[in-house]
């Protein structure tokens, strides 16, 4: 079945970075459009970057461009987002997605926590 | 970036009362509007794409309307399953704040 696996989660100080990687399997993911969607404790869904099926396009929330960059491998259904210069309202809950028209498949969710 | 706002923030209704939830884009996003429900703890779930397109085994008392700048998110009787908090998304861009469905 379609599964999305993200990993990479943890607690970390403001200003360092962390890498998120997504597993997906049970689709296509070489012709998916993928996005990277987070969710602060609490709060609502905040949109973060998607980029296209072949990696060719990226677009960013203004919150998080230039410190965040998405990225693809094909060849390991895999899917990243290396975050740099992290910051308390970074802190989240960070999904892995699906989707070109609406976002038709979420992962479980890994948790950022930016704190010193 | 174009900013999406729902309304109302908190939506009191019955069951098996009709409920009608808004968003509103900051500039048209023409019918590249997504509609999704989220239970606590739960990933969201697509319910609406192309602003009135209903995504796959989603009941039919869901639907949705719009296009532009206004949009409508429409439950005709809502369930006891229906209470959860809803957003709406510029296709592959910003989310509303959300509307929380609780039970009146």
């Amino acid at each position: 079945q379609v599964q999305l696996v993200e990993s990479g989660g943890g607690v970390v100080q403001p200003g360092r970075s962390l890498r998120l990687s997504c597993a997906a399997s049970g689709f296509t993911f070489s012709s998916s459009t993928m996005h990277w969607v987070r969710q602060a404790p609490g709060k609502g869904l905040e949109w973060v970057a998607v980029i296209s099926y072949d990696g060719s396009n990226k677009y960013y929330a203004d919150s998080v461009k230039g410190r965040f960059t998405i990225s693809r491998d094909n060849s390991q259904n895999t899917l990243f987002l290396q975050m740099n210069s992290l910051r308390g309202e970074d802190t989240a809950v960070y999904y892995c997605a699906r989707g070109n028209t609406g976002i038709d498949c979420w992962g479980q969710g890994t948790l950022v926590t930016v704190s010193s | 970036e174009i900013v999406m706002t729902q309304s109302p923030a908190t939506l009191s209704v019955s069951p098996g009362e009709r409920a009608t939830l808004s968003c509103r884009a900051s500039q048209s996003v023409s019918s590249n509007l997504a509609w999704y429900q989220q239970k606590p703890g739960q990933a969201p779930r697509l319910l609406i794409y192309g602003a009135s397109t209903r995504a796959t085994d989603v009941p039919a008392r869901f639907s949705g309307s719009g296009s532009g700048t206004e949009f409508t998110l429409t439950i005709s009787s809502l369930q006891s399953e229906d209470f959860a908090v809803y957003y709406c998304q510029q296709h592959n861009r910003a989310f509303g704040g959300g509307t929380k469905v609780e039970i009146k």
